[in-house]
């Protein structure tokens, strides 16, 4: 079974600074998705980033972007220019490219505080 | 273009009830797929369902059971409810083309359930 680990409870960024987010995971897969999720206060949540372990190229979405390391088994997620409306609960989720359909294992999540 | 929506929002239940949860997927969309998130955790996988059949489960018991119907909406049903069943449930629909290929995953804001 997958298992995904992220080791921050919470993070503190000062608006439009940089703050990078750390997921672990394990598997004996070789081709998976992984994805960061948002989670703000009001329970949904939504796709911020998603990479697919066969590209060696980190994936990228405006302020977003992802540092890959395939082999370490490690998916940060980076945050550039903070804002005030990043404030959210950040979840790593993993899902296999192999009959998983919509099967996303998670992380526990990291709450990342953003100051003004 | 309709979102994910669930309800309801919010309910109390008491230990030994059953409880019905309603889903509505997103425009487009024939696969739901449910998830457990207890406070402070990140979300679970309870079972995923697509062309009205169940094909994919976490580790749930059977007390936890859905439906999908034509519409692709989708029902979770939780029997003998139990203290620990407290949390929010999360639905999530996507499109899965005939080579079983699954699309992006929409979240709805999530039902959240207490048991006294």
């Amino acid at each position: 079974a997958q298992t995904v680990t992220q080791s921050q409870p919470e993070m503190s960024v000062q608006e439009a600074e940089t703050v990078t987010l750390s997921c672990t995971y394990d598997t004996s897969e070789s081709d998976y998705y992984l994805f960061w999720y948002k989670q703000p206060p009001s329970r949904q949540m939504i796709l911020v980033i998603r990479q697919e372990a066969y590209k060696q190229q980190n994936a990228t979405e405006n302020r977003f972007s992802v540092n890959f390391q395939k082999a370490a088994k490690s998916f940060s997620l980076k945050i550039s220019d903070s804002q005030l409306g990043d404030a959210a609960m950040y979840f790593c989720a993993y899902r296999s490219a192999v009959n998983a359909g919509n099967m996303l294992t998670f992380g526990g999540g990291t709450r990342l505080m953003v100051k003004p | 273009e309709t979102g994910v929506t669930q309800s309801p929002t919010h309910l109390i239940k008491t230990r030994g009830q059953q409880v019905t949860l309603r889903c509505s997927s997103q425009s487009g969309h024939n696969t739901v797929s449910w998830y457990q998130q207890a406070l402070g955790q990140g979300p679970q996988f309870i079972f995923q369902y697509y062309r009205e059949e169940e094909n994919g489960r976490g580790n749930f018991p059977p007390r936890f059971s859905g439906l999908q119907f034509p519409n692709y909406s989708s029902e979770l049903n939780v029997n003998a409810l139990e203290l620990d069943d407290s949390a929010l449930y999360l639905c999530a629909s996507s499109f899965t083309s005939g080579s079983l290929h699954t699309g992006e995953l929409f979240f709805g804001e999530g039902s959240r359930l207490t048991v006294l």
